[in-house]
């Protein structure tokens, strides 16, 4: 079975910390990888992606994220959270450019 | 920045009645899909679209039917609206099958 896992369903962090959340995948062959950001009542952003090439993808607003082929994750990071990232963060992942599977989404909260 | 328009934002149904949601995209994006969001569930795809006049079943379609008349809209329909249909409705559109997505804003779908 094809899957994306996102194994934490909740993150709570302060203000100025670092935080990653994680994301694994099960699909084999050539892949893009992609993170997207929800605010509350809001649809889905597109923050970054990756397809081949340097494995750490910069992407707005301080995030990043590293593609991992050997541990078939792509987690992301950002090294000081805002209370504005306080959102629900998708990782999706698309097998050989066809069709767009997402996980079940990380909700982050940042305390003040 | 990709526009994606749905309409409405909110409805209320009643059991049994037909209920149309819309969306319209401003960027002759070839691809158009429409989601549901439920708590525990994630994004679950429900029909998309590769172009005008196509429509294909995504992983949950029964008791939905899609309508691409145009490049820009995108209908998805309810014809006998079910309680277990109460979600908020994601429309998305995209250049490539598994490129970068932009979502509407959500419609919040109540069926009593």
């Amino acid at each position: 079975t094809q899957t994306v896992s996102q194994s934490d369903a909740h993150v709570t962090v302060f203000e100025g910390d670092s935080v990653e959340l994680r994301c694994n995948y099960s699909y084999g062959g050539s892949i893009y990888l992609s993170w997207y950001i929800q605010h509350h009542g809001r649809g889905l952003q597109f923050l970054l992606k990756y397809y081949s090439g340097n494995p750490v993808v910069q992407g707005v607003n301080g995030f990043e994220a590293e593609f991992s082929k050997s541990d078939s994750s792509f987690h992301l990071r950002k090294a000081s959270v805002h209370w504005s990232d306080s959102a629900v963060y998708f990782c999706a992942v698309s097998p050989n450019n066809n069709r767009i599977f997402f996980g079940d989404g990380t909700q982050l909260v940042v305390k003040p | 920045e990709a526009a994606v328009t749905q309409s409405p934002r909110n409805k209320v149904a009643v059991t049994g009645g037909k209920v149309t949601l819309s969306c319209n995209q401003t960027n002759n994006h070839n691809n158009m899909y429409w989601y549901r969001q439920d708590t525990g569930h994630g994004l679950r795809l429900i029909h998309y679209s590769y172009g005008a006049g196509s429509t294909e079943k995504g992983d949950i379609p029964d008791g939905y039917k899609a309508s691409r008349p145009s490049q820009e809209n995108f209908s998805l329909i309810l014809e006998l609206a079910t309680p277990s249909q109460t979600s908020v409705y994601f429309c998305a559109s995209g250049w490539d099958r598994g490129n970068t997505l932009y979502f509407g804003a959500g419609t919040r779908l109540s069926v009593l």
